[in-house]
């Protein structure tokens, strides 16, 4: 099977601007989360998605948010950018307990 | 609210021999999971090992094994015949039985360099 697949793997933001990344999970994973890993604060669950639903939130502001479509695949979108929102965003697919990584879209905000 | 800790911020080896890396966490849970996670340098996270709480045998993949001690609440991996393609960031992990199946904590994790 491939792989969590994540695009784009780099961006470039400035301050203020809206942003959105997507996954697509392995084949026939209904569960998607995403995760932000900074050099600060380590890897931060954002939110997980299940079946088009939000399943689970983390700790982050109202201006990350994100939805599934009925193919499973997940977009997050970070509005009004600042500068900590400078991250590797990661997305996981799962099932039966294990999730397997994607590469990671690295955010750059300046 | 879980917490995971790896107070080990860096290790090194050398090729060939053994290191273990540790991880303790804090839970009120009964039902859990605990992983280990490997971060090559600028690459993908990869799955290296689980442990189911509920079962009492220490799971084994390959030259990765671990030593779980549930009522210590410690989850350490040990690396048999380091490989200089082990050298990555290693992140213990913990996940809830039951509901979600995506919100893993991790601990900040712990640098390893494997040396020639």
């Amino acid at each position: 099977k491939a792989g969590v697949t994540q695009t784009p793997r780099y961006l470039i933001k400035t301050r203020g601007q809206q942003v959105t990344l997507s996954c697509s999970p392995i084949s026939g994973h209904r569960s998607v989360s995403w995760y932000q890993q900074t050099p600060g604060q380590g890897l931060q669950f954002l939110f997980e998605y299940f079946s088009e639903t939000q399943r689970n939130k983390g700790n982050f502001p109202g201006r990350f948010s994100g939805r599934q479509f009925s193919n499973s695949r997940s977009e997050m979108n970070v509005s009004t950018l600042e500068l900590g929102d400078s991250a590797l965003y990661l997305c996981a697919s799962g099932e039966n307990y294990e999730q397997y990584f994607g590469p990671g879209t690295r955010l750059t905000v300046t | 609210a879980q917490t995971v800790t790896q107070s080990q911020p860096e290790m090194s080896v050398q090729e060939a021999e053994t290191v273990t890396l540790s991880c303790t966490y804090d839970t009120s849970e009964n039902n859990y999971y605990l992983f280990w996670y490997k971060q090559p340098p600028s690459r993908q996270m990869i799955l290296v090992i689980r442990q189911e709480a509920y079962k009492q045998q220490n799971a084994t993949e390959n030259r990765f094994s671990v030593n779980f001690q549930k009522a210590a609440k410690s989850f350490s991996l040990k690396i048999s015949d380091s490989q200089l393609g082990d050298t990555a960031m290693y992140f213990c992990a913990f996940m809830k039985r039951g509901g979600s199946q995506g919100n893993l904590i991790f601990g900040k994790g712990t640098k390893l360099s494997v040396k020639p």
